[in-house]
């Protein structure tokens, strides 16, 4: 069975501090990787998209790396702000276009 | 660009009527849409994937009679939660992949559906 999983939970930091979300997956025959944000009652905004080809994708503050042989993702934050603050998900796709399997997330809060 | 609206953004309704979601691509053209429901403190779960002038598909243990999924056009697609009881209550999320460019999906912002 094809399952996502994300570790911690739930992280509070405070602010200025660098932080590593965890997501991990079963089967490592995946076509990408996805982390979104989530705020809470809304809608999700996708964060960075790695190709299984990839290694890692980096978006201003952000950096997250594919390692496909563990089955490991991870979401790097770097000086972390309040704003911040959110739940982060990780969302595998196997084919190209097809569905997503989401982890549970890690809720973050990030204190000022 | 690339905007997914979803309507209403909540609703509140009584036991056995049913309620219409409808997810929209705004500035783009979206063959396939996607429908997820969101309990609280859980992720994502994919109920069904809907291709524009087609029957969608269901994901497993998704009752297909109970959630009616309509693709008519490539910027629309609803969902109907017919008969509704309180389990159903949830956060209802669509995405749309664009027509084209097959690795981006783009959310909407949900609809939170409480059946009382």
């Amino acid at each position: 069975k094809q399952e996502v999983t994300q570790i911690p939970a739930a992280l509070s930091v405070p602010e200025g501090e660098n932080l590593v979300l965890n997501c991990s997956f079963t089967d490592s025959a995946i076509y990408n990787l996805q982390w979104f944000r989530q705020d809470p009652g809304k809608g999700l905004t996708s964060l960075l998209l790695i190709q299984s080809s990839q290694r890692e994708q980096t978006s201003g503050r952000l950096n997250a790396s594919l390692d496909k042989s563990s089955g490991r993702s991870t979401l790097y934050i770097a000086a972390s702000q309040p704003g911040d603050s959110a739940t982060y998900l990780c969302a595998v796709g196997y084919n190209q276009g097809g569905k997503l399997i989401f982890g549970q997330g890690t809720e973050l809060s990030v204190k000022p | 660009g690339a905007v997914v609206s979803q309507h209403p953004s909540w609703v509140i309704c009584k036991s056995g009527t049913s309620v219409k979601i409808e997810c929209r691509s705004l500035d783009f053209q979206a063959t396939t849409m996607f429908w997820y429901r969101q309990f609280p403190k859980q992720s994502l779960m994919l109920m069904a994937t809907s291709n524009e002038g087609s029957k969608a598909t269901y994901e497993q243990g998704v009752e297909k009679d109970k959630f009616l999924i309509n693709h008519a056009s490539l910027t629309l697609s609803t969902l109907t939660v017919t008969s509704a009881h309180p389990e159903d209550s949830s956060f209802y999320i669509c995405s749309a992949r664009v027509a084209g460019v097959t690795d981006t999906q783009y959310f909407g912002p949900g609809t939170r559906l409480t059946v009382l």
